[in-house]
């Protein structure tokens, strides 16, 4: 079975400044990754995902995430952020197969100015 | 206009009474997932269903059940037996081709 950790609950970070927000991830099998956003008393919205290929996965919004194999992480960046970033941001996992996602607990982004 | 609708936003109940969130989606994908939503938990899966007339439990499936009579829709039904219903329900969608799921915008669900 697959787990995901996000090691932040909270992130607060002042405009501009860039962000990163950590997942880890655990499998026996090769997996599929994604970030959802999620803005308040709304669903999720894809944010990105990694199915294959480049390691190195972008958004529309200047978000990207980089799939490290080794250290199982999938960990989301921004170089610099906006106030209208501020969210909750949910890493999840899915094992190829049954194709039921697991979601890590959230971390919330505070952008302040 | 393609999408998930869930209705209604709020929802409100007394303590023993059974209530069911409607999910409705015109995106015409096969499987659909019932997601409750507590604060600083994530989301865990209550439900699923990958085609019409079939579901399966998720992890936390005990007080709630489903039916799935049509493909577009894939209600759930939160029964008195739920020692906890207070959360955010969430429906998603799944894209076959893509692995992504799409998300309802939500019903809050209250229960005094």
């Amino acid at each position: 079975a697959q787990s995901v950790t996000q090691l932040d609950s909270q992130v607060p970070v002042f405009e501009e400044a860039p962000v990163e927000l950590r997942c880890n991830y655990s499998s026996s099998v090769s997996v599929y990754l994604f970030w959802y956003v999620q803005y308040p008393n709304q669903g999720l919205q894809l944010l990105l995902k990694y199915l294959s290929g480049s390691t190195l996965v972008e958004s529309i919004n200047g978000f990207e995430a980089e799939f490290n194999k080794s250290q199982t992480s999938f960990h989301l960046r921004k170089p610099s952020v906006h106030i209208s970033d501020t969210a909750e941001y949910f890493c999840a996992v899915s094992d190829r197969r049954g194709n039921k996602l697991v979601f890590g607990a959230g971390t919330i982004l505070r952008v302040k100015s | 206009d393609g999408g998930i609708t869930q209705s209604p936003k709020y929802l409100f109940r007394k303590e023993g009474q059974n209530v069911t969130l409607s999910c409705e989606q015109n995106l015409n994908h096969d499987a659909m997932y019932w997601y409750r939503q507590d604060p600083g938990q994530g989301l865990r899966l209550i439900y699923y269903s990958q085609i019409v007339n079939d579901f399966q439990k998720g992890d936390i499936a005990e007080g709630y059940s489903v039916s799935r009579e049509k493909k577009e829709s894939f209600p759930l039904t939160v029964t008195s037996a739920q020692k906890n219903p207070t959360a955010f329900y969430l429906c998603a969608t799944e894209d076959p081709t893509g692995y992504e799921q799409y998300f309802g915008p939500g019903t809050r669900l209250t229960v005094t």
